[in-house]
């Protein structure tokens, strides 16, 4: 399978524990973003990455939030002492690399869904 | 502050006949359109795409149509089959930035039902 790889697609966490969500790009892409959804809502962009770099983090919250893309390995978003209110299916997106690809769409992994309890 | 808008949250078409699916926007920088689709406990699956400069495009069933002076955009699928049924989601950019490629601002989507 070439997409965009999500792991686990299903979490459980108690308020207070940490969450580590997992996003493998496609083959050849090296643009990550991370979108979250709300039940009965759109996507909402939380931070896009590129390797080693942190490009744009304006939809991320200020606190117990952050997100990685290493040289080696896949891009990590690491949510800290999670409350109830973190609850939500979290998507990532890969999109290629090289001359102009701001006309490129992202596609997107089947997600994972977050359960505090 | 809903920069992209998707007014109807449902709609429900018999299959054959034509489904028209409308999305509005207010920020008059995004000059980039794309709908995705999406199935339960999956994620959006891209369709179709849009540039500014363009008022029209069509991939076999599928046709967007933008009008710019209105801030409207809409998807056309035609004719309308039952594995259609789905959540679809109208997504807007701006080409114009320092980041390269930009991020994604997406309505609320629309679900869309294919009566047999």
């Amino acid at each position: 399978n070439a997409g965009v790889m999500q792991n686990p697609r299903h979490l459980v966490r108690r308020r207070g524990q940490e969450a580590r969500l997992r996003c493998s790009p496609m083959k050849g892409h090296s643009h990550v973003y991370w979108y979250r959804q709300l039940p009965e809502e759109g996507l909402k962009f939380m931070v896009y990455l590129q390797k080693e770099n942190i490009i744009d983090e304006s939809g991320m919250p200020k606190e117990r939030f952050s997100a990685e893309f290493p040289k080696e390995g896949p891009s990590i978003l690491r949510i800290q002492q999670v409350v109830r209110g973190d609850s939500a299916a979290y998507f990532c997106a890969s999109s290629p690399t090289g001359v102009r690809v701001s006309n490129q769409p992202q596609h997107f992994g089947d997600g994972t869904r977050l359960s505090i309890l | 502050d809903q920069q992209v808008k998707q007014n109807s949250p449902s709609l429900s078409v018999q299959e054959g006949r034509i489904s028209i699916l409308n999305c509005d926007y207010t920020n008059s920088m995004f000059d980039y359109f794309l709908w995705y689709k999406k199935y339960p406990a999956e994620g959006p699956t891209f369709l179709i795409s849009i540039s500014s400069i363009k008022d029209k495009n069509e991939d076999g069933r599928f046709t967007v149509f933008l009008n710019k002076s209105a801030k409207h955009l809409s998807l056309h699928i035609v004719p309308s089959q039952p594995g259609d049924s789905a959540v679809y989601f109208c997504a807007a950019k701006s080409q114009i930035s320092n980041f390269g490629n930009e991020k994604l601002t997406f309505g609320t989507g629309t679900r869309l039902t294919i009566i047999p």
